[in-house]
């Protein structure tokens, strides 16, 4: 079936690295942009990243630009999201999501699948 | 960066209830937003997309409507498997923005 798995979150110090990963499966990885999106505890939904089918192009939010790189592997099937200088504020659950595609009637860009979610704690 | 202003922050309803929850937008973005339900420990869940179209497996019961800046997401008859936070998205130009997402609980 249609499947993202993240994984590699975990406890972290602040100014640290970390990346994490996306791992697809169930549809051909290759044709999709794929984004990060991230919710600190209890708190709302804030877009981090997408990157295009390609890898042509990636666009960020200001607060990790700089600092963040998103960044795919189309022969693995997976989505990458290089975290550097980490900071409290970067505590979150990180969620990869698919994009959908435009189609004849509607534009493409709403998120049709995520993953399960992995936490990242900045902390010292 | 396109501001996206939900409202209300939180709801209580009753089973049967009809619930709208609105979304505007600090300028025009045409039909490009979604909705999104989320429940506790879960991932969202995506309802709709270019502003009214129902996502597959989605039940009828939720609609959405607007353009331009002004949108609606309407549940016409509340079910308790629906009592979740729901979030809109713009995506119509970067930074992709989400409403601060209302909290449907009930009454």
């Amino acid at each position: 079936q249609v499947q993202l798995v993240e994984s590699g979150g975990g406890v972290v110090q602040p100014g640290r690295s970390l990346r994490l990963s996306c791992a697809a499966s169930g549809f051909t990885f290759s044709s999709y942009g794929m984004h990060w999106v991230r919710q600190a505890p209890g708190k709302g939904l804030e877009w981090v990243a997408v990157i295009w089918y390609d890898g042509s192009n990636k666009y960020y939010a200001d607060s990790v630009k700089g600092r963040f790189t998103i960044s795919r592997d189309n022969s693995k099937n997976t989505l990458y999201l290089q975290m550097n200088s980490l900071r409290a504020e970067d505590t979150a659950v990180y969620y990869c999501a698919r994009e959908m595609p435009a189609t004849v009637v509607t534009p493409g860009g709403a998120f049709d699948i995520w993953g399960q979610g992995t936490m990242v704690t900045v902390s010292s | 960066a396109i501001r996206i202003t939900q409202s209300p922050s939180s709801l209580s309803a009753s089973t049967g209830d009809r619930v709208t929850i609105t979304c505007r937008a600090s300028q025009g973005i045409s039909s490009y937003l979604a909705w999104y339900q989320q429940k506790p420990g879960k991932a969202p869940k995506l309802l709709i997309y270019a502003a009214s179209t129902l996502q597959s497996g989605v039940p009828s019961r939720f609609s959405g409507s607007g353009s331009g800046t002004d949108f609606t997401l309407t549940i016409s008859c509340l079910q308790s498997e629906d009592f979740a936070t729901y979030y809109c998205q713009q995506y119509y130009t970067y930074p992709q923005t989400f409403g601060q997402g209302t909290k449907v609980e009930i009454k």
